[in-house]
């Protein structure tokens, strides 16, 4: 059963382009969350999603940022027209269901804005 | 509303001997509390979890937590460094279940470097 996979693992994007951030949730996981980490910071929150809704999106910066689960294929979270201050390194994890407490992570995806 | 803090944004010692990796946490609400690890350019691996069981919790790798409600505290600890143990470790609190609300609130980290 593989683990939470991201993809790219690093992502470079000159300011005003956008980046796309994918993640697949581990297999029968139907619950996913997204998190940004700034250097020298924990992980904020920043959405939660399952199969075709957001469920919670209060991290979310208002502009720029959207995030979808469709029913099939990756997780997506894509920022528009981006800012150096978007440098980040992005964690999604995936849990099986609610009232589960534990969620598992991938190895991230890191965003550097040139 | 809930919060995390880890009173150490740093910590070294010495191969084979203690780690104590503190937390403390504010919570409305009974907490669940996990303790997540991540080694250099790796994603996050969780080390324990306490969810109102037993207030000593057994995680991966010799290390362990005590939930402690009278002093709002959640440390970790290990009783002998290994060098591959070198990472940083992040505490974090929910107040919900994961599916429920989705959001964990992770402390800020703290480094442990083991020197040989």
């Amino acid at each position: 059963n593989a683990g939470v996979m991201q993809n790219p693992r690093h992502l470079v994007r000159r300011r005003g382009q956008e980046a796309r951030l994918r993640c697949s949730p581990m297999k029968g996981h139907s619950h996913v969350y997204w998190y940004r980490q700034l250097p020298e910071e924990g992980l904020k929150f920043m959405v939660y999603l399952q199969k075709e809704n957001i469920i919670d999106e209060s991290g979310m910066p208002k502009e720029r940022f959207s995030a979808e689960f469709p029913k099939e294929g990756p997780s997506i979270l894509r920022i528009q027209q981006v800012v150096r201050g978007d440098s980040a390194a992005y964690f999604c994890a995936s849990s099986p269901g609610q009232g589960n407490t534990e969620a598992f992570f991938g190895q991230g995806t890191r965003l550097t804005v040139v | 509303a809930q919060s995390v803090t880890q009173l150490d944004s740093h910590v070294s010692v010495s191969e084979g001997t203690p780690v104590l990796l503190r937390c403390n946490y504010s919570s409305s609400y009974s907490p669940s509390l996990f303790w997540y690890v991540q080694h250099p350019n790796k994603g996050l691996q969780l080390l324990l979890k306490y969810t109102s069981a037993a207030t000593l919790v057994k995680g991966i790798n010799g290390f362990e937590a005590e939930f402690k409600k009278s002093e709002t505290s959640f440390h970790l600890t290990k009783p002998s460094a290994h060098m591959s143990d070198a990472a940083e470790y992040f505490c974090v609190v929910s107040d919900q279940p994961l599916g429920s609300q989705g959001n964990l609130i992770f402390g800020k980290g703290t480094k442990l470097s083991v020197k040989p």
